[in-house]
């Protein structure tokens, strides 16, 4: 069965500054697609970034890069230039392409808490 | 992008009573929709997959008869908490896949339920 790890419960970062939320992930499937979300404390979720086990380079969006390390299975999130708005809960997800309709399992998540 | 909205916003219901929950995709066609929910500093929990036109699939645990669940059209599904008791207070979340995006799941806002 697949499964989500996220290990650090909080984070605290200063603004400006980079910071890595870690994610390693379990699969018997080939193909599969991990994802980052950002909840903030108003609940709605909102997607960041995604990166296909089949890409060869890792993704980026804006100050959002995924480190993709598939031979140890693990997908941190890269948050370049740290800004406030960051502060908020962060969430890393599986889907395995062929099982099931494409669910999403996700991890514990981080929170992660930007400091002036 | 795509956007999903759900309704209510947040409901305060007496136990025993019955609330249910619409989750509508606004520009887009829903071939599947996801229920989840998520308790305090907590992660989602899928609870089941809707399926337009057939019956939801649900995950291990989560009791199809208290949580009836359907998707009778591509743009609605409905989560009917039946016989609401205390414990089932928490924030629920809707999303939906377009099949044109498949990298995507779209969330919608979620939904607060308090059982008193």
């Amino acid at each position: 069965a697949q499964k989500i790890t996220q290990t650090q419960p909080g984070m605290f970062v200063q603004e400006k500054e980079a910071v890595t939320l870690d994610c390693t992930y379990d699969t018997s499937d080939q193909s599969y697609g991990l994802f980052w979300y950002k909840q903030p404390s108003s609940g709605e979720m909102i997607f960041l970034i995604y990166q296909g086990s089949y890409d060869e380079q890792n993704a980026t969006e804006g100050r959002y890069s995924l480190n993709f390390q598939k031979a140890r299975k693990s997908a941190n999130l890269v948050i370049s230039a740290s800004q406030l708005g960051d502060s908020a809960m962060y969430f890393c997800a599986m889907r395995e392409v062929y099982n099931q309709g494409g669910k999403l399992i996700f991890g514990q998540g981080t929170e992660l808490s930007v400091k002036p | 992008g795509a956007v999903v909205s759900q309704h209510p916003s947040w409901v305060i219901c007496k136990s025993g009573t019955s609330v249910k929950i619409e989750c509508r995709s606004l520009d887009f066609q829903a071939t599947t929709m996801f229920w989840y929910r998520q308790f305090p500093k907590q992660s989602l929990m899928l609870m089941a997959t809707s399926n337009e036109g057939s019956k939801a699939t649900y995950e291990q645990g989560v009791e199809k008869d208290k949580f009836l669940i359907n998707h009778a059209s591509l743009t609605l599904s409905t989560l009917t908490v039946t016989s609401a008791h205390p414990e089932d207070s928490s924030f629920y979340i809707c999303s939906a896949r377009e099949h044109t995006s498949p990298h995507e799941q779209y969330f919608g806002p979620g939904t607060r339920l308090t059982v008193t």
